[in-house]
This record gives structure tokens, C-alpha cells and sequence, in this order.
């Protein structure tokens, strides 16, 4: 089973700063099986990016991602007040879904 | 715009049968995809429970695999969930959401585009 990882679990920032998420898995996955996922109190996760680097219907710009292998970012390049929330990176491998831990943007 | 929507009791016993249903609207269950279940204890992470497809195939998350039963009725445009011997550490918010693979230039990219608003079932005697 993959494990992922996700550092760091709280990052503070301030509205217009930049932040740069991690997702690492344990071992090799495909670009096209990574997504991420935000996630505000008492919502579902809302997909964000899919196949590690393409952005779901509606999300805007500010939000992208990368990677390949086991090292994955996503990166919000202007934080707004409505981004500020947790993030999820989840893979699909072996006919299973297997989500990282979380890593929650909020406000410094 | 699809939409799911969970129902079922909100309180469970320890050692018995959690049981919920999720309703699809604005699509058909038959389309396409795949259609999970995702469940989030209180003020933790997410965790995938397993999928199925209108023809009644299911993967399952292995840790859980021996408790749980997913169906589907096609004719409801909705599919289940039990889950059996609960315990406490069962207690968590559960979601229902569409898996949905995207197919370009030869290549899948499976994920999670729509989920229900979730519900909260509490394992407690």
C-alpha cells in the first residue's frame, strides 16, 4: 500500500503570500493518479487537481500543481481569504484510493 | 450538475450494522463511473472506504475490506453502505462521492468530482 505524506501539517500565512504544499508518497506514483483536494469546516473536500497538474473545472489560476515520482507540491500563488482551509493529496493505485494526512493553511 | 445525497441513521450500537444510502440526482447511476465511499472521524483525515460500478463490481479499502458490503439499485439511481461489528473508532462524518475517471491521449485520470454533503453516524451504546 502507498503511503503519502504531507508536510508541513500547519503552515501561517497571511492573505497575498504564497504557499507551497507538500505530498510525498512512499513509493513511485503516476502523475496521472494524483489529486488534490481543499477542505473547509463542516464541507466535502472539493477537488482541486487532478492527474497531479490540471485544474478541476472552476479552480481558479492562483491554485497549481506539480510533481512526478514520489514528490508532488501544490502551490497557491496569492493566498485570499477563502483559501485558507486544509489540503488533501490523494493517489488511486491498486484499485484503491489512499489520502494524505492533510495539511491546513491558516491565517498567521 | 450531479448531486448525491447521504441518508440513514445518525446513531449506531457497538457490534451491530451501520447502514446508509446515497441518492444520485442530475445523472445516472449507470453512467460511467464509479461511485465511492469516503468517511472522516471527527477532526481527522479522510479515509476511503471503496467504490462501485453499476454492474455491481466493488474494490474495497483492504483495512476494512472484511466489514464492509457496498451495493447498488440501479432502478433508485442510488447504492449503499454497510458496514459491520462497529466500534467508537467507526464514529465519523460519511460521504458518498462520484469517482470519475477523465480519459486523454491514452491516459486515465481517476478521482473524486462530486460528493454529497456528508452525515455523521455515532457508534454509542
Amino acid at each position: 500500500e502507498i503511503v503519502l505524506t504531507q508536510s508541513p501539517g500547519t503552515l501561517s500565512l497571511s492573505p497575498g503570500e504564497r504557499a507551497t504544499l507538500s505530498c510525498r508518497a512512499s513509493q513511485s506514483v503516476s502523475s496521472s493518479y494524483l489529486a488534490w483536494y481543499q477542505q473547509k469546516p463542516g464541507q466535502a473536500p472539493r477537488l482541486l487537481i487532478y492527474g497531479a497538474s490540471s485544474r478541476a473545472t472552476g479552480i481558479p489560476d492562483r491554485f497549481s500543481g506539480s510533481g512526478s515520482g514520489t514528490d508532488f507540491t501544490l502551490t497557491i500563488s496569492r493566498l485570499e481569504p477563502e483559501d485558507f482551509a486544509v489540503y488533501y493529496c490523494q493517489q488511486y493505485g491498486s484499485s484503491q484510493f489512499t489520502f494524505g494526512p492533510g495539511t491546513k493553511v491558516d491565517i498567521k | 450538475q450531479v448531486q448525491l445525497q447521504e441518508s440513514g441513521p445518525g446513531l449506531v450500537k457497538p457490534s451491530g450494522t451501520l447502514s446508509l444510502t446515497c441518492a444520485v440526482s442530475g445523472g445516472s447511476i449507470s453512467s460511467s463511473n464509479w461511485w465511492s465511499w469516503v468517511r472522516q472521524p471527527p477532526g481527522k483525515g479522510l479515509e476511503w472506504i471503496g467504490e462501485i460500478y453499476h454492474s455491481g463490481s466493488t474494490n474495497y479499502n483492504p483495512s476494512l475490506k472484511s466489514r464492509v458490503t457496498i451495493s447498488v439499485d440501479k432502478s433508485k439511481n442510488q447504492f449503499s453502505l454497510k458496514l459491520s461489528s462497529v466500534t467508537a473508532a467507526d464514529t465519523a462524518v460519511y460521504y458518498c462521492a462520484r469517482t470519475h475517471t477523465y480519459y486523454y491521449d491514452s491516459s486515465g485520470y481517476p478521482y473524486l468530482d462530486y460528493w454529497g454533503q456528508g452525515t455523521l453516524v455515532t457508534v454509542s451504546s
